[in-house]
């Protein structure tokens, strides 16, 4: 059965160096791949979408990688801040493919220490 | 605020009662999805909303779940018979048609609790 596996230990980083998540699929090949942050109590924000012909994508100090070889995806965050701090999510497609509903990781919880 | 919204924010209820949540969608998104998404866990998909066609259910979406969006506007999610096991945050999210469709934006969450 199709799987997403996120770290979902906490993840304690320095303030000020980068952040990165890893995203691992099985039993899927979807056609784009993407990250949410969530805050407690909170629904997700959508943060950024990387499709499958793209290696890399940025947006200010976030970075997100796809390898369809390796089934995985790669979250950055540079230059980290407390403000930082949240669950980051990953979600694909579902099953059904096109713009339907999302499969979501559990999320990894980031904490960033100042 | 433009974003999306839900009501009610916060819901107790007893085992066996039937409850009902709503969700409105950003007003330009004619995409509308739940979801339900337990301490933990990352949201689980229930169902999805094109206009009014109810287009795809998760095999989570029990018979005793069931949801509407009769105008393509606003949603309701109705759980009946409540169970223990349905205590959650039921989340709406709605996107817009056309490049961007694949971004969904979520609304705050309906936090169920069943007694």
């Amino acid at each position: 059965s199709q799987k997403i596996e996120q770290n979902s230990e906490a993840l304690n980083i320095q303030e000020g160096k980068t952040a990165t998540l890893t995203c691992n699929y099985t039993n899927y090949s979807p056609a784009y791949l993407q990250w949410y942050r969530q805050d407690p109590g909170r629904g997700p924000v959508f943060l950024l979408l990387i499709r499958e012909n793209e290696k890399e994508k940025r947006k200010e100090r976030l970075k997100v990688t796809f390898d369809t070889t390796l089934k995985q995806s790669l979250f950055h965050i540079t230059a980290s801040q407390p403000a930082d701090s949240a669950t980051y999510l990953c979600a694909l497609e579902g099953s059904g493919g096109g713009a339907d509903g999302l499969t979501f990781g559990k999320g990894t919880h980031l904490i960033i220490q100042p | 605020d433009t974003g999306v919204s839900q009501d009610p924010r916060h819901k107790i209820t007893k085992r066996g009662q039937n409850v009902t949540f709503r969700c409105d969608p950003i007003s330009e998104h004619n995409r509308l999805y739940w979801y339900r998404q337990t301490l933990g866990q990352g949201p689980e998909f229930l169902t999805y909303f094109q206009n009014e066609a109810q287009l795809e259910k998760s095999r989570l979406l029990s018979d005793r779940f069931s949801a509407e969006r009769p105008k393509g506007s606003f949603s309701t999610l109705e759980i009946q018979r409540t169970e223990q096991g349905d205590s959650a945050m039921y989340l709406c999210a709605s996107s817009t048609p056309g490049t961007s469709r694949y971004e969904q934006y979520f609304g705050p969450g309906t936090r169920l609790t069943v007694t």
